[in-house]
């Protein structure tokens, strides 16, 4: 069964701080791939980044990175030099090859970014 | 700019009503998608559609249904409200392909059922 676990429930930094969002996955799939979304006040989920699990390369855009290790399950979010503007609920989500419409959601990390 | 429009933004209904939310999207996409978010349980699917007049249950299918006669709009149906449906409910689109497409949300709409 596909799950998604995002441990940290609420996170609060200064602006300009670096912060780490986790998420740990699980699945039986040899195929699937790794989501991050970010939903600001609006409401409105927008896609940051899409992984399949054949590429473990960490991939850095903007301040945004990302470290995907298959080892531990795992595909961190990093935020360098946070600002007010990346205040949001981050959802990271897992989708299985051949079920390509069923995407499992973890259950989000608040981020404030405090001035 | 592609988008995904859902009608309400704010609902308020009382127990026992029925209840649309409707759901369009402008970029010719197969697949849409319902899911309600609750806070500390993410995002849950309720239905999703691949096709027009084509519906699959997702997780929690229970007390809602939904409608798809046309290829841009999908509707969610609460027959008969209930409290523990205040939510804020999500649709979602995405294009079918080779690997899992990422999804086009909507802003949502919170329910809040009297």
């Amino acid at each position: 069964a596909q799950k998604v676990t995002q441990a940290q429930t609420e996170i609060s930094v200064v602006e300009k701080e670096d912060v780490t969002l986790d998420c740990v996955y699980e699945t039986r799939d040899t195929t699937y791939y790794l989501f991050w979304y970010k939903q600001p006040p609006s409401g409105e989920l927008v896609f940051l980044i899409r992984r399949n699990s054949f590429d473990e390369q960490n991939e850095i855009s903007g301040r945004y990175s990302w470290n995907f290790q298959k080892s531990t399950s795992s595909f961190n979010f990093t935020i360098t030099a946070s600002q007010v503007v990346d205040s949001a609920v981050y959802f990271c989500a897992l989708s299985e090859a051949g079920y390509g419409q069923n995407f499992v959601f973890g259950p989000g990390t608040r981020l404030s970014v405090l001035p | 700019d592609v988008k995904v429009t859902q009608s309400s933004r704010y609902l308020v209904k009382r127990t026992g009503e029925k209840v649309f939310l409707e759901c369009v999207q402008d970029m010719d996409h197969e697949n849409m998608f319902w899911y309600r978010q609750d806070p500390g349980l993410g995002l849950r699917l309720i239905y999703f559609s691949y096709d027009v007049k084509m519906k699959e249950k997702g997780d929690i299918p229970e007390g809602y249904s939904v409608s798809r006669e046309k290829k841009e709009r999908f509707s969610l149906i609460l027959e008969s409200a209930s409290t523990n449906q205040t939510s804020m409910y999500l649709c979602a689109s995405s294009a079918t392909g080779a690997t899992n497409e990422k999804l086009f949300f909507g802003s949502g709409t919170q329910l809040s059922v009297l």
